[in-house]
């Protein structure tokens, strides 16, 4: 059974970077494809994008100068890193298998002084 | 593409019959077209892919139909621990989309 966790800081300030990883286990990264999707308080999901570790990333357009998704498998990670941070981004961040077989079980990052 | 979901909120008893719609910008690929449902505090849940399959472990209550611009997530008898947002998807392309979500709550 596929299992995600999700890991980083909870908060970041203005101006600066988010950096989340996602542990994956009884799965590997080099298979399949993974994705982050992001849900601000009390409202719906945004799809980031995602990554085939084998051929390469899409990305929201939204988001796309500011976001680059990455994989690590030694180690079975996957990584997300957000530039330019604002309030807007606060949000929980939720790492998935291919686009939402499987799910962590989210990480609330806030942008904040 | 752009999904509308409706009706925003449902409010229905339990034992009821839930049917909430989803409705694409465009025809889109059936093939393509998820529901998911999420509970207070957790990660969406799939339910249903390819408009009409339903994930594993998903109880036969749940049934996916449709095609072209038009989609419905039908839940027969509605339990206490269906009563949660649900999310329709399209997962081809780039972006991917979401519907912005129905509220089926206890009336």
């Amino acid at each position: 059974q596929v299992q995600l966790q999700e890991s980083g800081p909870g908060l970041v300030k203005p101006s600066e970077t988010l950096s989340l990883t996602c542990t994956v286990t009884g799965g590997s990264i080099t298979s399949d494809y993974w994705t982050w999707i992001r849900q601000p308080p009390g409202r719906g999901l945004e799809w980031i994008g995602n990554m085939f570790y084998s051929g390469g990333t899409n990305y929201n357009p939204s988001l796309k100068s500011r976001v680059t998704i990455s994989g690590d498998p030694s180690k079975n990670q996957f990584s997300l890193r957000l530039t330019s941070v604002t309030v807007a981004d606060t949000a929980v961040y939720f790492c998935a298998r291919k686009d939402g077989t499987h799910w962590g079980q989210g990480i609330l990052v806030t942008v904040s002084s | 593409i752009v999904l509308t979901q409706s009706p925003g909120t449902l409010s229905l008893s339990p034992g009821e019959r839930a049917t909430l719609s989803c409705r694409a910008s465009q025809s889109v690929d059936s093939n393509y077209l998820a529901w998911y449902q999420q509970k207070p505090g957790q990660a969406p849940r799939l339910l249903i892919y390819g408009a009409s399959y339903r994930a594993t472990g998903i109880p036969d209550k749940f049934s996916g139909s449709g095609s072209g611009t038009d989609f419905t997530l039908t839940i027969s008898r509605l339990e206490p621990e269906d009563f949660a947002v649900y999310y329709c998807q399209y997962y081809i392309g780039s972006p991917r989309t979401f519907g912005q979500g129905t509220k089926v709550e206890i009336k």
